[in-house]
């Protein structure tokens, strides 16, 4: 069964610093990637999401992901955090086959410290 | 905008009871799906839907059904509800195939006491 994996349940970083979040999935179909977002008592919103072509994707608020097959991959990343980032993220994937429902992690929240 | 709208923000309701979520969208969307979210876990797929009158059961479906009379609507039924299934549910939608995004609705805290 396809899984995917963010193995940060939880990561604190100060205002301005970088952020790399990571997620891993296990499968060897290809998969479309997707990043998602969710502030508290909020929905989920999409940040970016990969299909083909550049590995490399940029999405909205700044963040960018990068797709590396080789270790089955799909880590956000954000050069400079501000205090509005502070918000749970979820790394989900689609296979190539199969249904088209995403599968999510089990999620990062991220805090950030003045 | 992509608009998914869920029926409640906030339930309480009692074991044993039969409980409706009602979820709309406004885009036309084939793909309909209902999510449960508990700390720790992430989302997990409860049920999903391609079609009007058509449903696939999710990773979690025991205790739950569906209903999708209409394209734009998609129901979540707790036969009888559960302490356990206390949790947030979030409905979401997609247009066609699997390469699209996904649109969430607010989500339904519902809670079973």
């Amino acid at each position: 069964a396809q899984s995917v994996t963010q193995p940060d349940i939880h990561i604190t970083v100060s205002e301005g610093a970088s952020l790399e979040l990571r997620c891993n999935y296990s499968y060897g179909a290809t998969p479309y990637l997707f990043w998602y977002v969710q502030s508290p008592g909020q929905g989920l919103q999409l940040l970016l999401k990969y299909f083909s072509g550049d590995t490399l994707v940029q999405g909205i608020k700044g963040f960018e992901a990068e797709f590396k097959r080789s270790q089955s991959s799909f880590n956000l990343r954000k050069p400079s955090v501000h205090w509005s980032d502070a918000a749970e993220y979820f790394c989900a994937v689609v296979l190539d086959t199969g249904r088209r429902a995403l599968t999510f992690g089990s999620g990062t929240r991220l805090q950030v410290q003045p | 905008d992509v608009k998914v709208t869920q029926s409640s923000r906030y339930l309480v309701k009692r074991t044993g009871e039969k409980v409706f979520l009602e979820c709309v969208q406004d885009m036309d969307h084939e793909n309909m799906f209902w999510y449960r979210q508990d700390p720790g876990l992430g989302l997990r797929l409860i049920y999903f839907s391609y079609d009007v009158k058509m449903k696939e059961k999710g990773d979690i479906p025991e205790g739950y059904s569906v209903s999708r009379e209409k394209k734009e609507r998609f129901s979540l039924i707790l036969e009888s509800a559960s302490t356990n299934q206390t949790s947030m549910y979030l409905c979401a939608s997609s247009q066609g195939g699997r390469n699209t995004e996904a649109f969430f609705g607010q989500g339904t805290r519902l809670t079973v006491v």
